[in-house]
């Protein structure tokens, strides 16, 4: 079982609609979940963190963290073109000693269409 | 802004060489981090290091080491390059602490023929 699994997709969904991304993790020690967006041929950047059970709101965004279910996802509304990406998920997990040296999954590709 | 530099975007090696990669950041961050992305793996973490001349493995070390003599300078050595090298490299620094972001280099696509 990989540490932190998501969906690879594609997610295909059209422009105005929400995706919702998911990701799964194994340790339950873990405190700390990122969602970082990768576009084709650049780098990782974060979009999102949440630390604690429940929703976090940021603009269009929506991170939710289940941490008895070992479950986060991500929630794009009103979904446009320019957020065809993938979506890593990362964890920090209990064994990271106090360092935020995170596990990634392998991404969910996401593609708007208009 | 915060900025890391890799000093190379792609990389072609033979077997066998010496290879070095070279990232800098520019924010005075403690924390410094190697990764390599390959399809369908994401992103593995290589070394890291929280301190100048301080490193520790990631899940993924075999093949590699790691050099950190100033706190703004991590390399990653590829001491025998082997085909199963290739992949992109991401470099990443942050502050210290668990809920910091990382913030990544443009990363080097290293082919080993």
């Amino acid at each position: 079982q990989k540490e932190v699994e998501q969906n690879s997709g594609p997610l295909s969904v059209p422009e105005g609609a929400i995706a919702s991304l998911n990701c799964t993790y194994s340790d339950r020690g873990s405190q700390s979940f990122f969602w970082y967006r990768q576009y084709s041929g650049k780098s990782p950047e974060l979009i999102m963190s949440i630390y604690s059970n429940g929703d976090k709101e940021d603009g269009r965004f929506t991170a939710q963290l289940n941490k008895a279910s070992q479950y986060v996802s991500l929630l794009i509304r009103d979904s446009q073109p320019s957020d065809s990406a993938t979506y890593l998920c990362a964890v920090s997990p209990g064994r990271s000693g106090g360092y935020n040296k995170l596990i990634f999954g392998a991404g969910t590709r996401l593609a708007v269409h208009p | 802004d915060v900025k890391v530099t890799q000093s190379s975007r792609y990389l072609v090696k033979r077997t066998g060489e010496k290879v070095f990669l070279e990232c800098v950041q520019d924010m005075d961050h403690e924390n410094m981090f190697w990764y390599r992305q390959d399809p369908g793996l994401g992103l593995r973490l290589i070394y890291f290091s929280y301190d100048v001349k301080m490193k520790e493995k990631g899940d993924i070390p075999e093949g590699y080491s790691v050099s950190r003599e100033k706190k703004e300078r991590f390399s990653l050595i590829l001491e025998s390059a082997s085909t199963n090298q290739t992949s992109m490299y991401l470099c990443a620094s942050s502050l210290g602490g668990p809920n910091e972001k990382l913030f990544f280099g443009s990363g080097t696509q290293l082919s080993v023929l």
